[in-house]
C-alpha cells in the first residue's frame, strides 16, 4: 500500500508567522510532489508543484522536496487569517502505476488555523 | 476558459435511484479522476481513466459505475447498490505522463440522499 501521511492537525499559527507542513511518502519512486489548499466546503486547489530536489518559491510560498528522506513540506511565510485551511498532499507516481489506490496518492491533510 | 466542469451542484437523489454526476474538461488531458469526501475526511478514490476507453476500480467502486467514451468526458452514476451515497465528490484531471502532471479539481458535486 502506497502511502503519503502528513499530521492531521489542527495546526494553530498567529498571524505574521511562518507556517510549517509536512509529509512524508512511501514509494520511492514518486515523480511529482504536489500541494493543494482546501477551503472548507470547496474543493481542492492546486497551489505548488515541485519535481527535483531542493526549494521552490512562489510568493509567500515554499516547497521543499528531499527525495532521499521521501520527505516534503510546504512553508507559508507572513500568515494571514485566509490562509486557514486544510492543506492536502500529493504525489504522482507516474503512468502506468496503477491497482486500486491509481497513481495519484493523496494524504488526508493538515487542517491549518491562522489566528488574527 | 480551460479548466472541469462538474454538474450539478447540488442533487438529491431518493432511495433506489439511480443518478448520474458529469465531468467535463477542456484542458486535453488523459487521465480523469473520481473521488469520494466525507465531512473531516481524506480524498478516497472511486474509479480513475489513464486514457480513453478504458478505466480502472479504485478504493471504493462498489456501488458506482463510469464510462470514458470521450477524452472530456468522465461520467459517474452512483447505482441504487451504493447504501451510503451522501457526500461530496470530487472530479478531477491531470496530464497522464511525464513532468507538470497536476491534477486539476472541478468544483464538486454535494449529493444527498433524501
Amino acid at each position: 500500500q502506497k502511502e503519503v501521511e502528513q499530521n492531521s492537525g489542527p495546526l494553530s499559527v498567529p498571524e505574521g508567522a511562518i507556517a510549517s507542513l509536512n509529509c512524508t511518502y512511501s514509494d520511492r519512486v514518486s515523480q511529482s510532489f504536489f500541494w493543494y489548499r482546501q477551503y472548507s466546503g470547496k474543493s481542492p486547489e492546486l497551489i505548488m508543484s515541485i519535481y527535483s530536489n531542493g526549494d521552490k518559491e512562489d510568493g509567500r510560498f515554499t516547497a521543499q522536496l528531499n527525495k532521499a528522506s521521501q520527505y516534503v513540506s510546504l512553508l507559508i511565510r507572513d500568515s494571514q487569517p485566509s490562509d486557514s485551511a486544510t492543506y492536502l498532499c500529493a504525489v504522482n507516481l507516474g503512468a502506468g502505476y496503477g491497482g486500486s489506490q491509481g497513481n495519484l496518492i493523496f494524504g488526508k491533510g493538515t487542517k491549518l488555523s491562522v489566528k488574527p | 476558459d480551460g479548466g472541469i466542469t462538474q454538474s450539478p451542484k447540488y442533487l438529491f437523489r431518493k432511495e433506489g435511484q439511480n443518478v448520474t454526476l458529469s465531468c467535463e474538461q477542456n484542458l486535453n488531458h488523459d487521465a480523469m479522476y473520481w473521488y469520494r469526501q466525507d465531512p473531516g475526511q481524506g480524498l478516497r478514490l472511486i474509479y480513475y481513466s489513464q486514457i480513453v476507453n478504458d478505466f480502472q476500480k479504485g478504493d471504493i467502486a462498489e456501488g458506482y459505475s463510469v464510462s470514458r467514451e470521450k477524452k472530456e468526458s468522465f461520467p459517474l452514476t452512483v447505482t441504487s447498490a451504493q447504501k451510503n451515497p451522501t457526500a461530496f465528490y470530487l472530479c478531477a484531471s491531470s496530464r497522464g505522463t511525464g513532468l507538470n502532471t497536476e491534477a486539476f479539481f472541478g468544483q464538486g458535486t454535494r449529493l444527498t440522499v433524501v
